[in-house]
């Protein structure tokens, strides 16, 4: 099955400044890799995903990207607000069964005012 | 619109209740999802239906009854729980379980709490 290691487990960034969150993956058959953020109270969005036939992929301050011979992808938010303060779990689909995903064990992310 | 609806927000039920917890989409996705979800902890998947077929039970005790009446409706009927089943239970939907068409969109969960 599917093996999703996500680092660190805590980030706290300065607002305005960058934060890059890692993940890596063991099954080279995964194929697309979405990023969930879940904010205190509410359940996982969906923010961002990638497809494992591209290498990058932005969407204004949020963009991931993948490394398939290293298998790890990364979420880079640039220009961080406190609104960006949240939970953010990454996920690859399961070995077999794509309708199951396997979710890293999340990362807090703080931005400080 | 990825919207996916839950009620209630909020549950407090005793052991020997019966509740149920539904779940609503009208994006018109054939995959639907029950998560349960403790403090600080990713999403642990629970059921999987297909096309209105239930397709993946990752062995969950038999207090937790899922049902999929029609594609936009989901139910998980709760009965005789324990407190350790107090979690946030969360619903999610995709459009299809292969590819980019498996990606998940969440509800807000229903947050349980058995006494």
């Amino acid at each position: 099955g599917e093996n999703v290691e996500q680092h660190p487990s805590t980030l706290s960034v300065q607002e305005g400044d960058s934060a890059v969150i890692k993940c890596t993956y063991s099954d080279s058959a995964s194929n697309y890799f979405p990023w969930y953020k879940q904010e205190l109270g509410k359940g996982p969005q969906l923010i961002i995903d990638i497809r494992s036939n591209v290498g990058e992929k932005k969407d204004q301050r949020i963009a991931v990207t993948l490394n398939k011979t290293a298998k790890h992808f990364s979420l880079h938010i640039t220009e961080t607000q406190p609104e960006d303060s949240a939970v953010y779990f990454c996920a690859a689909p399961y070995t077999g069964a794509n309708s199951k995903l396997t979710f890293g064990k999340g990362i807090t992310l703080s931005v400080r005012p | 619109d990825t919207e996916v609806t839950q009620t209630p927000k909020h549950l407090v039920m005793g052991m020997t209740n019966k509740k149920s917890l539904k779940c609503e989409q009208h994006m018109g996705h054939r995959a639907m999802y029950w998560y349960k979800q403790k403090a600080k902890k990713p999403p642990e998947l629970m059921f999987v239906y297909s096309y209105e077929k239930l397709s993946i039970n990752e062995s969950v005790p038999s207090r937790f009854s899922p049902e999929c009446p029609n594609s936009s409706l989901l139910n998980l009927h709760l009965h005789a729980l324990q407190p350790e089943d107090s979690a946030l239970y969360l619903c999610a939907s995709s459009q299809g379980v292969r590819g980019r068409q498996g990606v998940q969109y969440f509800g807000a969960g229903t947050r349980l709490s058995v006494l």
